[in-house]
């Protein structure tokens, strides 16, 4: 059964600053890796998709990577905007399952 | 486009009654998902369908929990009686032939008093 863990919980940080989600996962029979963002009372948005054979993949500020090996997958986002302020989210298929099994998320705060 | 539409929004009923979630996924996803998601939790899949045959439901309770996508488009999820314990947001998200990117609703917020 797959599980993933999302470290930390919550993180505060000034405006402009470049930080980092991370995300484990503890089955590497994965082909693809996701992130989503969640805004209060909100769907979820996908962000980035990682393909098994794709060490990273890129939208704007976001820098997505993804370390099978390891088990590992990290979240960069770059000049940190108030507006990103939200819970992200990462998700993996079950060893090879259609079904995606979510961490609890990181809730981010930038603070003006 | 529209996205996934989901209504209500919100719904607090009493324990032991019946309610009743509705989806409409993006035109021409075939496949739908229901998730349940707790506070400070990640969503958990409910039900998967593929068309109007439900591929995955596994974490379904189905002593209380139900389903159905008849036509293969739209979809109905119901709760008879609800618990206290169901309290919690129902997503549904849709996907385009079972395709990796899933586009989400903004959910059903659903308090049982």
């Amino acid at each position: 059964k797959q599980e993933v863990t999302q470290i930390p919980a919550a993180l505060s940080v000034p405006e402009g600053e470049n930080l980092v989600l991370n995300c484990s996962f503890t089955d590497s029979a994965i082909y693809n890796l996701q992130w989503f963002r969640q805004d209060p009372g909100k769907g979820l948005t996908s962000l980035l998709l990682i393909q098994s054979s794709q060490r990273e993949q890129t939208s704007g500020r976001l820098n997505a990577s993804l370390d099978k090996s390891s088990g590992r997958s990290t979240l960069y986002i770059a000049a940190s905007q108030p507006g990103d302020s939200a819970t992200y989210l990462c998700a993996a298929p079950g060893g090879g399952a259609r079904q995606l099994t979510f961490g609890s998320g990181t809730q981010l705060t930038v603070l003006p | 486009e529209a996205g996934v539409v989901q209504s209500p929004r919100y719904k607090i009923i009493e324990k032991k009654q019946p309610v009743a979630f509705w989806c409409n996924p993006i035109s021409g996803h075939n496949t739908l998902y229901w998730y349940l998601q707790n506070l400070g939790q990640g969503p958990e899949l409910l039900i998967r369908y593929e068309n109007e045959e439900a591929v995955d439901d596994s974490q379904l309770p189905k002593d209380r929990f139900s389903a159905e996508r008849l036509k293969g488009v739209d979809s109905t999820l119901k709760i008879q009686p609800a618990e206290l314990g169901d309290s919690a947001v129902y997503l549904c998200a849709s996907s385009l032939n079972g395709q990796e990117t899933q586009y989400f609703g903004p959910g059903t917020r659903l308090l049982v008093l």
